[in-house]
């Protein structure tokens, strides 16, 4: 049973760039959150997805934005990138889609802005 | 509103001398509870989770936490260090009312000698 899978698992941009992060949720989740962990500070909440819409958002501009598909599989765009936007981003997944479940986490995907 | 303080942001002990990960929470109805370790260069796992049932939760690797609602603690205990322990903990509420809100500390990270 595959665990929580993103990509790319590193990747580096230049500041005015768009991208696009990638993740698969655990097998049976239809949940996918979104974390920011820059170096040396805990993860930030971003967004979660629920039935391909957002659900709840954290502090962060516009300039983050998701989707997710029916498969549950989800996507983290961020576009105008800036130096600030260097960090691990983490993907998460739960299961059956409410309450405070445990969430399963993703090697993450290391973004780094030149 | 929510927020969580990891007392430590560093913890050194020898190993097989008791381990103490401290943290407490602000939350303003019934949270739920986690500790996260994350590895070097790997994804976070779950330790442990409390969810209003009993207030001593037993993790993995011999971990524990012990929530107090009178001190508003959910402090991370191990009898014995082992040298793979060594790693950054995160302890982290969560909470449903008035939407998903996932709050981290900012991280412990222990230090574990030989």
């Amino acid at each position: 049973d595959a665990g929580v899978t993103q990509s790319p698992t590193h990747l580096i941009k230049t500041r005015g760039q768009q991208v696009t992060l990638r993740c698969s949720p655990k097998s049976g989740h239809d949940t996918v959150s979104w974390y920011q962990q820059a170096l040396g500070q805990g993860p930030q909440f971003i967004f979660q997805y629920y039935e391909e819409e957002e659900r709840q958002r954290g502090n962060f501009p516009d300039r983050f934005s998701g989707h997710q598909f029916p498969n549950y599989s989800s996507e983290l765009n961020v576009n105008a990138l800036l130096l600030g936007d260097s960090a691990l981003y983490l993907c998460a997944s739960s299961s059956p889609g409410q309450g405070a479940e445990t969430q399963y986490f993703g090697p993450g995907t290391r973004l780094l802005v030149l | 509103a929510q927020s969580v303080t990891q007392l430590d942001s560093h913890v050194s002990v020898s190993e097989g001398t008791p381990v103490l990960l401290r943290c407490n929470y602000s939350s303003s109805y019934s949270p739920s509870l986690f500790w996260y370790v994350q590895h070097p260069n790997k994804g976070l796992q779950l330790l442990l989770k409390y969810t209003s049932a009993a207030t001593l939760v037993k993790g993995i690797n011999g971990f524990e936490a012990e929530f107090k609602k009178s001190e508003t603690s959910f402090h991370l205990t191990k009898p014995s260090a082992h040298m793979s322990d060594a790693a950054e903990y995160f302890c982290v509420v969560s909470d449903v009312t008035g939407g998903f809100k996932t709050i981290f500390g900012a991280g412990t990270r222990l230090f574990v000698k030989a």
